[in-house]
């Protein structure tokens, strides 16, 4: 069974800063997705950035980007200049593309934004 | 705007009440899916539907019932519930069941008394 694990269940970061979360999964697929999602206080699962494990390049999007290492099985998030809006719970998730159509997510890390 | 709505946002009803939860998303994706989320946890999985029929089913307790009318809709149907199902229940839907990013609605906040 897949697995994914998020170390961190807090963190915090002075706005304008970076900040990296971690996120570790197992699998035994060679083909699968990682997402990363976002869950504000409002509530909705807002997805952030997603990675194909086919693909070498990590994943960008504006401030958010990934450091995906497929032999460590290994998922980070960086978020780059980091704003008051992007306090919220993250959520590391796995899909494998060929399977039972199920999104295993990790435990989540609460990131504060401190002004 | 959330491109996957649900109503109704809050539900409070007593345990021998019946009542129903809506999904509808015009994105035209083909799969569906209930997830029920406690307090600072992740969602666990509850109901897939793909290509409007149900294809995981969770071992949930039959108390709830989802129901797929048309490509567009789900619905999740609560009878007899506990106070242990107070959480919120999170619809979500994808292009495919899989290789797509699921999208979610808000949430409907369901309380048990």
């Amino acid at each position: 069974a897949q697995t994914v694990t998020q170390s961190q269940p807090e963190m915090s970061v002075q706005e304008a800063e970076t900040v990296t979360l971690s996120c570790t999964y197992d699998t035994s697929e060679s083909d699968y997705y990682l997402f990363w999602y976002k869950q504000p206080p409002s509530r909705q699962m807002i997805l952030v950035i997603r990675q194909e494990a086919y693909k070498q390049q990590n994943a960008t999007e504006n401030r958010f980007s990934v450091n995906f290492q497929k032999a460590a099985k290994s998922f980070s998030l960086k978020i780059s200049d980091s704003q008051l809006g992007d306090a919220a719970m993250y959520f590391c998730a796995y899909i494998a593309s060929l399977g039972d159509e199920k999104l295993t997510f990790g435990t989540g890390t609460r990131l504060t934004i401190i002004p | 705007d959330t491109e996957v709505t649900q109503t109704p946002k809050h539900l409070v009803m007593g345990m021998t009440n019946k009542k129903s939860l809506k999904c509808e998303q015009h994105m035209g994706h083909r799969a569906m899916y209930w997830y029920k989320q406690k307090a600072k946890k992740p969602p666990e999985l509850m109901f897939v539907y793909s290509y409007e029929k149900l294809s995981i089913n969770e071992s949930v307790p039959s108390r709830f019932s989802p129901e797929c009318p048309n490509s567009s809709l789900l619905n999740l149907h609560l009878h007899a519930l506990q106070p242990e199902d107070s959480a919120l229940y999170l619809c979500a839907s994808s292009q495919s069941p899989v290789n797509q990013p699921q999208h979610f609605g808000d949430g409907t906040r369901l309380s048990i008394l």
